[in-house]
């Protein structure tokens, strides 16, 4: 079964300062993994994704993200945040292998980034 | 590119009277559409995947008699919840795969809240 853990609820960061969010995955097969973002009463955004290929991801907005197989993790960084990022941001995984298009949500964490 | 709306944005209704939710997607064909409930504070719990044409496939725990899925065509999927109950009041939310594989990204509408008093 697919399973996504983010461990904070919220993240508190410095504008200027670098974030990172935290996201560890399980699936049986390989992952396909996933960033979302939602600002207030807004849809998610896609930020970006993992497929294959190189393990750090670039996405928009400035952010990235670090495939690590061995820790099966997936965790969000910006070496600096801006005060605009301050949003909701998801996590989500699809087993490649076996999932077919089901895609499961982390509970989400909140980034504050204050001025 | 790769919009999705979502009408209506919030409704509230009567306990025991039903409710459509239209979710289109606007600039692209959407194969597959996928319909989300979203609690306070919570993630987003995936309710059945709909592909235009066929019958949607239901998540464990989700009554396809009570959320009606119809995706008659590639740009449009509609949620119908029928006989509402106030435990039926949540965030809906709608997305859809711009591809027809497996690694595309979902696009998501902006959500309908749904109040049933």
């Amino acid at each position: 079964a697919q399973s996504v853990a983010q461990p904070e609820d919220q993240v508190n960061v410095a504008e200027g300062n670098p974030l990172t969010v935290k996201c560890t995955y399980s699936v049986s097969g390989n992952p396909y993994l996933f960033w979302y973002v939602q600002y207030p009463n807004r849809g998610l955004q896609f930020l970006l994704k993992y497929i294959t290929g190189d393990n750090l991801v670039k996405g928009s907005y400035g952010f990235e993200a670090e495939f690590n197989k061995s820790q099966t993790s997936f965790h969000l960084k910006k070496p600096s945040a801006l005060v605009s990022d301050s949003a909701l941001y998801f996590c989500a995984v699809r087993d490649k292998d076996t999932g077919g298009f089901k895609t499961i949500f982390g509970a989400g964490t909140r980034l504050f980034v204050k001025a | 590119g790769a919009v999705v709306s979502q009408h209506p944005s919030w409704v509230i209704c009567k306990s025991g009277t039903s409710v459509k939710i239209e979710c289109r997607s606007l600039d692209f064909q959407a194969t597959t559409m996928f319909w989300y409930r979203q609690f306070p504070k919570q993630s987003l719990m995936l309710m059945a995947t709909s592909n235009e044409g066929s019958k949607a496939t239901y998540e464990q725990g989700v009554e396809k008699d009570k959320f009606l899925i119809n995706h008659a065509s590639l740009t449009l999927s509609t949620l119908t919840v029928t006989s509402a109950h106030p435990e039926d009041s949540s965030f809906y939310i709608c997305s859809a795969s711009l591809g027809t594989g497996t690694s595309y990204e979902q696009y998501f509408g902006p959500g309908t809240r749904l109040t049933v008093t």
